[in-house]
């Protein structure tokens, strides 16, 4: 079956830095989309991209749908407490609802 | 505006039992997917549901079902609980149609002993 990779698995940044985390996989997706998932609660959805190149912003969030549509990236500026927590990306086939999750990506926010 | 919600919040069950799970999709929304997420891993995607039938199903064996009411609200039964079934369980609505917008429920903490 499909595979997301998600990278990195784990970040540890100082308040107030930029953070990069990006996903890549074996297969086409039509839809890519993050989500952050805080201790004991569902993942709430950040930002979706549905066209392949498209740059998406939501406040501090930025995210790429890539060129060949088998990869995304997440960008967040100008790092806050509040920002912890563990970041999945998940993408959707052409065909079908199913989306398919990567591993996460754990961020730790210093103060 | 009532998000996704599901019940019970947490729940105990020994080997061999059987559980049945709930959501409430978000109001407006007419479709039900549920996913399975271990702990330390990503949703894994179990099945969805609308009107009423299941339309599309991951790779988990039959001793997972579902239902859909006419009222868009949905369960998971889980039957003859594995130790490996334990892990939060979550709902996730959507519009038919726009079904790449997926929003979650708080999910279930499925505990097996």
């Amino acid at each position: 079956g499909q595979q997301l990779n998600q990278s990195p698995q784990s970040m540890f940044i100082q308040e107030g830095e930029d953070v990069s985390m990006n996903c890549t996989s074996s297969s086409i997706f039509n839809t890519w989309l993050w989500y952050k998932q805080d201790p004991g609660e569902g993942p709430v959805l950040l930002i979706a991209l549905y066209k392949a190149g498209e740059l998406t912003s939501n406040g501090r969030l930025t995210a790429q749908f890539g060129i060949t549509r088998k990869d995304s990236f997440l960008n967040i500026s100008a790092s806050i407490p509040s920002d912890v927590g563990i970041y999945f990306c998940a993408g959707k086939e052409t065909s079908g609802s199913r989306l398919t999750f990567g591993e996460g990506t754990q961020l730790t926010v210093n103060p | 505006d009532a998000g996704v919600t599901q019940s019970p919040t947490h729940l105990i069950k020994t080997r061999g039992q059987q559980v049945t799970l709930r959501c409430s999709p978000k109001s407006g929304h007419d479709t039900v997917s549920w996913y399975q997420q271990a702990l330390g891993q990503g949703p894994q995607f179990i099945f969805q549901y609308y009107e009423e039938e299941e339309r599309q199903r991951g790779n988990f064996p039959d001793r997972f079902s579902g239902h859909q009411f006419p009222n868009y609200s949905s369960e998971l039964n889980v039957n003859a609980l594995l130790l490996g079934d334990s892990a939060l369980y979550l709902c996730a609505s959507s519009l038919w149609g726009a079904d790449y917008e997926q929003y979650f429920g708080p999910g279930t903490r499925l505990t097996v002993t």
